[in-house]
């Protein structure tokens, strides 16, 4: 059974600060992993996906690895500011039934 | 590009309502759509996969019963939480894929209905 573990679940850093969020899946056999963004009592916003035979993804300040055979993912913003703040959620979806399996998120808060 | 409408955006009703979710493709047509429930601090969890035409997939635990879903066409799929109770107050959101973009694109997800039973 897959399941995806985010790490930190908070993170509160000063604006302007470069930040790493991780992200780490049980079954390696996936068909493509996302990062989400959502705002306080919202929807999801879609940041990248990366297809399961890619190793990243760039967008802006935005940057995500994926290493398939350990299980990871990081997201990289580069020059964080205030509007960052959001809790950032990773999911994987499964290559045998193309469901959404998601992580717990990590709140992100940017200090001005 | 695509969008996802989900109405309506908030719900305060008495226990033993009913209450229907719609949740709309505006500018792709979707075969299949998904419904999700978020309990506050938590993350998301798949309750139903809705497909177009015919029977809606449930999770294991969800009841089918008490969760009723109708995707008659290709771009409205409707939840309807039967006889709601405050157990059943929740953030609920819901995802479509444009089929004519393949498995390899990005769910597009409407901005969810709070729901609040009293």
């Amino acid at each position: 059974k897959q399941e995806v573990t985010q790490i930190p679940a908070a993170l509160s850093v000063p604006e302007g600060e470069n930040l790493v969020l991780n992200c780490s899946f049980t079954d390696s056999a996936i068909y493509n992993l996302q990062w989400f963004r959502q705002d306080p009592g919202k929807g999801l916003t879609s940041l990248l996906l990366i297809q399961s035979s890619q190793r990243e993804q760039t967008s802006g300040r935005l940057n995500a690895s994926l290493d398939k055979s350990s299980g990871r993912s990081t997201l990289y913003i580069a020059a964080s500011q205030p509007g960052d703040s959001a809790t950032y959620l990773c999911a994987v979806e499964n290559d045998s039934n193309y469901q959404l399996i998601w992580g717990a998120g990590t709140k992100l808060i940017i200090k001005p | 590009g695509a969008v996802v409408s989900q109405h309506p955006s908030w719900v305060i009703c008495k226990s033993g309502t009913s209450v229907k979710i719609e949740c709309r493709s505006l500018d792709f047509q979707a075969t299949t759509m998904f419904w999700y429930r978020q309990f506050p601090k938590q993350s998301l969890m798949l309750m139903a996969t809705s497909n177009e035409g015919s029977k809606a997939t449930y999770e294991q635990g969800v009841e089918k019963d008490k969760f009723l879903i109708n995707h008659a066409s290709l771009t409205l799929s409707t939840l309807t939480v039967t006889s709601a109770h405050p157990e059943d107050s929740s953030f609920y959101i819901c995802s479509a894929r444009d089929r004519g973009t393949g498995l390899n694109q990005p769910q597009h997800f409407g901005d969810g209905t709070r729901l609040s039973i009293l």
